[in-house]
């Protein structure tokens, strides 16, 4: 079964750039596995942010960009607000199968 | 405006059946995929499967094949989640989301929390 793996933690400081990152257990995360991602702060549902790697929704403000690195997908977030402090997740599309990272809980500090 | 509104919380017991709504509005339901995602007390969320209600093509994550089944009306622009005999490790809260294509989740519905308890 395919694991999805995300970073359990960071911390980042208002204004400041973080980028969190989405692994795949089946090996180098490509286009392929149509990586998404989406934020949910306490007590909401998820909220979508980027699909196809790096293409965002029209809610989703320019501070926030996708893109593969290194063999992951990755989210990067340039100009930290306080509002951002949420947690983010994954989502890998692989062999007809749709399967979510562990989640990144993301403080702002 | 894409809507999904979900159905009302619920408190069973173990054993019990429970069938879960979605409706859509503000798009054409048949023309979209439907998922559904399980999100458990303090834990990430979990993919259960997808149904495309144009034509009722039903997809489950294999964790979930067997242990729910999803169905969709396209005629009330709604679809379902059902069990039909609840356990306590059901309690979660239940999302649904309208794909924009099959790799493409974009609109949650705001949740469904179930509790099962004896």
């Amino acid at each position: 079964q395919t694991v999805v793996t995300q970073e359990p933690s960071l911390t980042v400081s208002p204004g400041g750039t973080v980028t969190l990152t989405c692994a795949s257990s089946t090996g180098s995360v490509s286009s392929g596995y149509y990586p998404n991602w989406f934020q949910q702060k306490p007590g909401q549902a998820p909220r979508a942010l980027i699909y196809s790697t790096s293409s965002r929704h029209s809610w989703t403000p320019a501070r926030f960009s996708g893109s593969l690195l290194g063999g992951k997908a990755a989210l990067t977030l340039s100009g930290v607000q306080p509002e951002d402090e949420a947690d983010y997740y994954c989502l890998l599309y692989y062999a007809g199968v749709h399967i979510f990272g562990g989640g990144t809980k993301l403080t702002v500090l | 405006e894409v809507q999904l509104v979900q159905s009302g919380v619920e408190v069973k017991k173990p054993g019990e059946s429970l069938t879960l709504s979605c409706k859509g509005f503000g798009y054409t339901f048949s023309d979209y995929w439907i998922a559904w995602v399980r999100q458990t007390p303090g834990k990430g969320l979990e993919w259960m499967g997808i149904i495309y209600p144009g034509d009722s093509d039903t997809r489950y994550s294999p964790s979930f094949q067997g242990q729910v089944t999803i169905s969709a009306d396209k005629s009330i622009n709604s679809a379902s989640l059902e069990w039909s005999s609840l356990k306590a490790s059901d309690t979660a809260m239940y999302y649904c989301v309208r794909l924009r294509t099959l790799y493409e989740p974009e609109n949650w519905g705001q949740g469904t929390l179930v509790t099962v308890s004896s």
